[in-house]
């Protein structure tokens, strides 16, 4: 079936230290895939999207590129502050499937 | 604009009590879900509706029912509550899959339920 794998653990580091969380996908057909984010102690919100292949989403300095050779979708950004750190989780829908499929979600924090 | 409302925030039950999860949204989404989250475990989906009076199952939907009687409303019920149960529940609406921005859930701020 499909799904999205995380990398195991969370992530610490310091201000303005670059961060990549890597996500990859299993999918039957094409799915889109999208990054959330979830602040402490609130739900899940938009980070970002990509509905097709090479395509670029990019929200408060993160991107992620939608990678179909390597079925990745990788989130990135250059220098992270405290106020980014939260629980991201990766995730997929493939069409009509009516189905979010979601990562395990990653840690990150961030120190001043 | 409240997006979407769950209540209660939190919930301590006894192990067999049965209790129901409210979920409102105020968008005029199509669709509705329920998912839990645990640690280690990310979010998981426990049932959905694509509109009024149809529902359908998740990846977890075992001891959980649901019912759509209305676009707006999404009730949970755990009719049964059992230690494995004990999790934060989520509710996100979206206009349904394959309309323009569709596959973009709101998200409630969840509901921390403990069964003793």
């Amino acid at each position: 079936g499909d799904s999205v794998t995380q990398m195991e653990g969370p992530v610490t580091l310091s201000e303005e230290a670059f961060l990549t969380i890597n996500c990859t996908y299993t999918a039957t057909g094409y799915p889109s895939l999208f990054w959330y984010v979830q602040y402490p102690g609130e739900g899940l919100q938009l980070l970002l999207k990509a509905t097709k292949a090479d395509d670029k989403g990019s929200n408060k300095g993160f991107e992620a590129t939608y990678r179909k050779e390597t079925t990745s979708f990788h989130l990135e950004k250059g220098s992270v502050q405290v106020s980014d750190s939260a629980v991201y989780f990766c995730a997929l829908s493939v069409s009509g499937n009516n189905r979010l499929a979601f990562g395990k979600g990653n840690q990150v924090v961030v120190i001043p | 604009n409240a997006g979407v409302t769950q209540t209660p925030k939190f919930q301590v039950l006894k192990t067999g009590q049965s209790m129901t999860l409210q979920c409102a949204q105020d968008m005029n989404h199509e669709y509705m879900s329920w998912y839990r989250q645990d640690p280690g475990m990310g979010l998981r989906l426990i049932h959905y509706s694509v509109g009024a009076g149809i529902t359908d199952q998740g990846e977890v939907p075992n001891g959980y029912n649901v019912s759509r009687s209305t676009t707006e409303d999404f009730p949970l019920r755990l009719l049964s509550a059992a230690p494995s149960q004990t999790s934060v529940y989520f509710c996100a609406s979206s206009l349904l899959w394959g309309l323009s921005g569709a596959n973009v859930l709101t998200f409630g701020a969840g509901s921390r339920l403990t069964v003793l």
